[in-house]
């Protein structure tokens, strides 16, 4: 079945600096979303991405998907103690509609 | 608009026993979800409900079972409950057509003792 890998599992950077986060999916997708689980929290939709080779941004959030629609990115610039808490991609395709596919996520910790 | 409240939040239950778990989707929502979430597995996929009928199916015992009733409300149901089956479940809604997107619950966090 689809597998999606996430990495780097653990990110600890120092305030300020950049983190980045990749996904890959064993299959092609639909579509791919980015979702964030603050420690405690729920996954809370971040973004989608449809189209081959899109990038979106959000303030200081750039996510990419790849041209094959198998792989994707996130990367935070200047991260802030904010944005601290797990970061997951999550993957649609093929006929299961209604299911996604989580990569096993990315703590991201903060030092101030 | 309300977002999608899952209840209980918190349960504790015994080896054995079973369990009962509501979802109640975003209006307008017709398709809900479920997910386990552990530290050990991550998040994965149980099943999914759109207008009472299960349309997928994750790779779980078959304790485990879910339904949906005309007001898009949803339940999962879990039998013979196991230690394992300590997680943190939570529901995801959608709309029906086009992209998939799931916007989730708070989730209930079933500890098994």
């Amino acid at each position: 079945g689809q597998q999606v890998m996430q990495i780097p599992q653990y990110q600890h950077v120092q305030e300020g600096e950049d983190f980045t986060t990749y996904c890959n999916s064993s299959t092609t997708l639909s579509n791919i979303q980015w979702y964030k689980q603050r420690p405690g929290g729920h996954p809370v939709f971040l973004i989608q991405l449809v189209k081959s080779g899109e990038v979106k941004k959000q303030k200081r959030l750039t996510f990419q998907f790849g041209e094959a629609k198998k792989n994707s990115s996130l990367h935070i610039t200047a991260t802030q103690t904010t944005d601290v808490g797990t970061y997951f991609c999550a993957g649609a395709g093929g006929t299961s509609y209604g299911k996604l596919t989580f990569g096993q996520g990315t703590i991201l910790t903060v030092h101030p | 608009k309300a977002g999608v409240t899952q209840t209980p939040r918190y349960l504790i239950k015994t080896r054995g026993q079973q369990v009962t778990l509501s979802c109640s989707p975003i209006s307008g929502h017709r398709s809900v979800s479920w997910y386990q979430q552990t530290p050990g597995q991550g998040l994965q996929f149980l099943f999914e409900y759109f207008s009472e009928t299960q349309r997928n199916k994750g790779n779980f015992p078959g304790r485990f079972s879910g339904r949906q009733f005309s007001n898009s409300r949803s339940e999962m149901n879990v039998s013979t409950l196991e230690l394992g089956d300590s997680a943190l479940y939570l529901c995801a809604s959608s709309f029906s057509q086009g992209v998939f997107l799931a916007f989730f619950g708070q989730g209930t966090r079933l500890t098994v003792v």
